[in-house]
């Protein structure tokens, strides 16, 4: 059973940093590509990242770029996310998904989410 | 960036019932469009890839359809636990955009 579990979130303020990990289990998680995805509170869901299967290549919205970066270490099937810089626009829930397809783009599987809140 | 337009954003509708949401890319997406649903406090769940490819173990009610800018997911016979939101998401290109989402309640 394909698992991922996000952690590290919690209450940040404005401009400093948090790590997000994701431990990956019941899949090969070397072989696929990774990424985060974000929902701030109800509201709806905003790609933020993506690695591919080396890590060698990564993948940046604008609204995040120079600012958050995306990381993974095969030997551990972990995912991280680096957030920089953070502002109140941030304040979000972050989900880990694996993504599926290869010409067709999808998330097949999503962690539960971890909660980020950046407040002074 | 490709923009994805939903609508309705909100949707009313009781056990039974046919509904569909219209997903329209604001560039041609060659059918790479894909459908989530998410209920409330949990995380989405992939329904279909490729317009109109459902993913295992998604019940046949749902059908995914459309070509080129317009696609849309049409739930047959709802039934109780398909009150939720459906999100469209082009799987074409970076960024890979989401559409705004549409709340499907009981009415």
């Amino acid at each position: 059973e394909v698992q991922l579990v996000e952690s590290g979130g919690g209450l940040v303020q404005p401009g400093r940093s948090l790590k997000l990990s994701c431990a990956a289990s019941g899949f090969t998680f070397s072989n696929y590509y990774m990424a985060w995805v974000r929902q701030a509170p109800k509201k709806g869901l905003e790609w933020v990242a993506t690695i591919s299967t080396s890590g060698s290549r990564t993948y940046y919205p604008d609204s995040v770029k120079g600012r958050f970066t995306i990381s993974r270490d095969n030997a551990k099937s972990s995912l991280y996310l680096q957030m920089n810089s953070l502002k109140s626009e941030d304040t979000a829930t972050y989900y880990c998904a694996r993504v599926g397809g290869s010409y067709i783009y999808y998330f097949d599987y999503w962690g539960q989410g971890v909660m980020v809140t950046v407040s002074s | 960036d490709i923009q994805m337009t939903q609508s309705p954003t909100s949707l009313a509708a009781s056990v039974g019932e046919s509904v569909t949401i219209t997903c329209l890319a604001s560039e041609d997406i060659y059918g790479s469009l894909v459908w989530y649903q998410q209920k409330p406090g949990k995380s989405p769940q992939l329904l279909i890839y490729g317009a109109t490819i459902l993913e295992d173990g998604i019940p046949s009610r749902f059908s995914g359809s459309g070509s080129d800018t317009q696609y849309s997911l049409k739930i047959n016979s709802l039934q109780p636990e398909d009150f939720a939101s459906y999100y469209c998401q082009n799987g074409l290109s970076t960024p890979r955009t989401f559409g705004g989402g549409t709340k499907l309640e009981l009415k």
